[in-house]
Formats: structure tokens, sequence, C-alpha cells
């Protein structure tokens, strides 16, 4: 009963560098989202997928990119880092389109 | 102006005491609503899921919903010390779009 994982769960960067947050489902379920959370903001959308090998941009897409390879798996990338992308990072999957959808753990991230 | 509205709080509670959790929308084209908890450093989980106006009870938990007003409920019935935790309304049109509220913090004091 994994549900939704994702990796890490914690990381410090310092400004420019690069890293690739992982995120894992096993309900087979064809959209997965990646959110962010920031204090009095809520979560809000950076990127989406509605099946294997597709992405799409969200609300707030600047300075991530994502890849679907496999259904199972949605990566969110930061090429360079910035204090700004400070935030707890969501994965989250759906069924389809109007579901509720089902969370990951979160990844606490630092930029400095 | 936001397209979801949700007071953060906190709210402060004694154990057992009723608790009305609100938010208001925007966009009268949205017709499912959610209702989420979320645990200090843990993922949000589904607590209700509505479709349409009216109540929704799933034990000590009532959701609401007035699409006529564009305002959703949350109830909590004799509420325990485990209920602390931030809720987040949530609600979408049918797309792949669900827009969050940005949660209101709950304190229930034993």
């Amino acid at each position: 009963n994994a549900g939704v994982t994702q990796t890490p769960k914690f990381r410090v960067l310092k400004t420019g560098q690069s890293m690739t947050l992982l995120c894992a489902q096993d309900m087979n379920h064809e959209y997965m989202y990646w959110y962010r959370q920031d204090p009095g903001m809520g979560l809000r959308l950076i990127h989406y997928s509605v099946g294997e090998g597709t992405t799409a941009k969200g609300e707030v897409p600047d300075g991530y990119n994502v890849s679907r390879l496999k259904k199972q798996n949605f990566l969110l990338g930061l090429e360079s880092a910035a204090p700004s992308q400070t935030s707890v990072y969501f994965c989250a999957s759906t069924p389809g389109q109007g579901w509720a959808a089902f969370f990951g753990q979160g990844t606490r991230l630092t930029v400095v | 102006q936001k397209e979801v509205e949700q007071d953060p709080g906190p709210l402060s509670v004694p154990e057992g005491a009723i608790v009305s959790l609100n938010c208001t929308y925007s966009n009268s084209a949205f017709q499912y609503f959610m209702w989420y908890r979320q645990y200090s450093r843990k993922g949000p989980e589904l607590l209700m899921y509505t479709y349409s106006s009216g109540n929704k009870e799933d034990g000590r938990f009532t959701a609401q919903v007035d699409k006529s007003s564009k305002y959703i409920s949350l109830f909590i019935r004799d509420s325990q010390p485990s209920d602390s935790a931030t809720y987040l309304c949530a609600t979408g049109a049918g797309g792949f779009k669900t827009i969050f509220g940005a949660g209101t913090r709950l304190f229930v004091k034993a």
C-alpha cells in the first residue's frame, strides 16, 4: 500500500545547483501532478501529465522541467535552483479528471 | 481575487466542540468540492468529496456545499485533539485543474 512515494524527503541546495525530485505511484493512475506549497499560498500546480510521455505546464512552471517516461514515475527537475524555489513539493496522482488526488509525503527543499 | 478564499486561522477550540471551516469560491463552473486534511509535515489526505449542492456526512464530518452563494463548509462534531491539522478546501470544473484554498490551521485543545 505504498500509494505515492516521493524521493528525497529533504534536500538543501546551493543557488545554481540542479536536482531531480522523483515521484512514483503504484495505483496505475493516468494523471500525475507536481505542486508546491508555500505559507499563505496554498498548493500551486507546477506541471502535470495526463499519461506516459505527455507533460503540460501548470500555474507556476518557470524554472522547472518534468518528464514522464514511465506511467508510474513523474520527475521534477530544477536546472538552476534559486532561493525563490525554497518550498515543500508534493506529487499527486488521480485516476482521471475531476477525481480526488492522492498525495505523496512531500519533499522539503531549501535553496541557500 | 483568488479563485478560492479560505481563512488561514489559526482556529483553536476545546475538545468536544463543533468546528466550522469555510471557503468561498468565485467560479460558478466549479462542479466538485473536496476537503483535505494535512497533518504537520505530511501530505494532504482526502477527507470528503462532493459533486453537488447539499450535505454529505461521514462519521463526525459533514461537508456542505451551497452553489448559489459559492460557499463550502466542513463541520466537525465532537472534535478531538487528533483533529488538529490544516484543512484544505479544493474545487474544480471537471478538467485537470483543481484549485486549492490556502488552508485553515485547527487546534483542538484537550
